[in-house]
């Protein structure tokens, strides 16, 4: 199946720094990436939808200063937290959807293995 | 307005067992409905889905039930194993699968052995 990848798998920052989560589709383009958020023991969330060579659309809550997110390549969307605080400290995912091709005949999602964030 | 509302949120089911695990959605524009699976620790992955021209849909052990007119679709985990334990989140869309997913809450999944 359609691999998606994240980097780091964890990260532990102090307080005040950024922190950048790669997010990368290994065989096939993706049209859009999704970034969500996920607490402890609850669902996940949906943060943004970023769609390559344009500005991400964030949903209603989500501060865009704050969760900067480039998508600049078919293949490639980053996720920065800036000035990351302890409140931030969350397991991150992505999901890519892929564009109709001959290994994936049918538009479809899959998700990355996800990103802990530990800001201390 | 929580717009897929899954339960319980919690299940024990023995070795061998079938789990249920209940999803309604309020939105009737929903027209693709996925189950994930997710590990601690790992991303969701993708069990089965289906979509509101089937009332059943059967991979394995898996079966989802669809119900059109309640709003409403099942996982069924037939003969349940230990390695299933894990959380079940059902979702929803709208158009194709690689659109916008609503999750529900999740169902936490552990099958004694």
């Amino acid at each position: 199946g359609a691999v998606v990848s994240q980097h780091p798998s964890w990260v532990i920052c102090k307080s005040g720094t950024s922190v950048k989560i790669e997010c990368r589709s290994l065989d096939f383009q993706a049209t859009t990436m999704f970034w969500y958020r996920q607490f402890p023991k609850q669902s996940l969330m949906l943060m943004a939808t970023s769609n390559e060579g344009s500005k991400a659309t964030y949903e209603q809550g989500v501060e865009k200063d704050k969760f900067l997110i480039n998508h600049a390549s078919l293949t490639l969307s980053t996720l920065t937290v800036t000035s990351a605080h302890p409140e931030d400290s969350s397991f991150y995912i992505c999901s890519a959807r892929s564009r109709p091709s001959r290994l994936h005949t049918q538009e479809t999602q899959y998700f990355g293995p996800g990103t802990r964030l530990l800001v201390l | 307005q929580q717009q897929v509302k899954q339960s319980p949120q919690s299940l024990i089911v023995q070795k061998g067992g079938i789990s249920i695990i209940n999803c309604a959605y309020e939105n009737t524009a929903f027209d693709y409905f996925p189950w994930y699976q997710q590990f601690p620790g790992k991303g969701p992955a993708l069990l089965i889905a289906i979509r509101p021209d089937v009332s059943e849909k059967k991979e394995g052990r898996f079966t989802i039930s669809f119900n059109k007119s309640a709003k409403q679709f099942s996982l069924h985990i037939m003969d349940s194993q230990p390695g299933d334990s894990a959380t079940y989140f059902c979702a929803a869309s709208m158009g194709n699968a690689g659109n916008m997913l609503t999750f529900g809450g999740g169902t936490r999944l552990m099958v004694k052995p």
